[in-house]
């Protein structure tokens, strides 16, 4: 089955501490996406990525980080500098082609609590 | 700033009682409206995508349509298990990226 897969689901992170989100799409988009999620507001970009070894800033990177090291992994790590970070997170990835705008499709998320 | 708003924000019908949600958007230049359906606690499942005034498209009980300041997701004779929130994104001309703009969603709850 083709798609996008997140791991853990739940995750509890002490305060100080840096800790990792894994993102992974076996749909060959070139194209992926980290959003957060909090009650009563709308997906908020954090970062993305159109091509391997490259990603950009969203509407809200600080405390955050990412990678792009192989075409089916975007991983993001939620840093200690991140002052509010319980939330849920999805990741999401799309086609990438010229002049056309694709739909993206989102993976089940991780619940982010700090404790 | 390109902004998205989603009314209502919570609707209860019976089932088979029809409704419309709306979607009104400012944009510079659309590129793509899409729809979203999220179950509570799961990432939001893609249900359209629409790119020009006129447009409209159907799935099941579902008929998304668009205009060029808002769009309406018209949902006929429900079924409790169209209960979900329902999520609007814009996709606008910024000349970076395949960024989507979301709105809060429109929470639907559909009773027996």
């Amino acid at each position: 089955d083709g798609g996008i897969t997140q791991s853990p689901k739940y995750l509890f992170r002490k305060e100080g501490q840096n800790v990792t989100l894994s993102c992974e799409q076996n749909l060959n988009h070139d194209a992926m996406y980290w959003y957060r999620q909090d009650p009563g507001q709308g997906l908020r970009l954090i970062y993305y990525s159109q091509i391997v070894n490259d990603f950009q800033k969203g509407d809200i990177a600080e405390g955050y980080s990412v990678s792009r090291e192989k075409k089916e992994s975007f991983p993001l790590t939620v840093t200690s500098a991140q002052k509010n970070p319980t939330a849920f997170y999805l990741c999401a990835s799309s086609w990438e082609t010229a002049n056309t705008y694709n739909e993206q499709f989102f993976g089940p998320g991780t619940r982010l609590t700090v404790l | 700033e390109d902004q998205v708003t989603q009314s209502p924000e919570a609707l209860r019908l019976q089932e088979g009682e029809s409704s419309s949600l709306n979607c009104s958007y400012t944009v510079s230049g659309l590129r793509g409206l899409f729809w979203y359906r999220q179950d509570p606690g799961k990432g939001p499942e893609f249900l359209f995508t629409l790119y020009s005034a006129g447009e409209e498209k159907e799935k099941e009980r579902l008929k998304a349509t668009l205009t060029k300041k808002e769009s309406f997701l018209h949902i006929t004779a429900p079924k409790p298990e169209d209960s979900a929130t329902y999520l609007c994104a814009v996709r606008a001309f910024t000349g970076g990226g395949n960024k989507l703009t979301f709105g809060t969603g429109t929470q639907l709850k559909v009773e027996l």
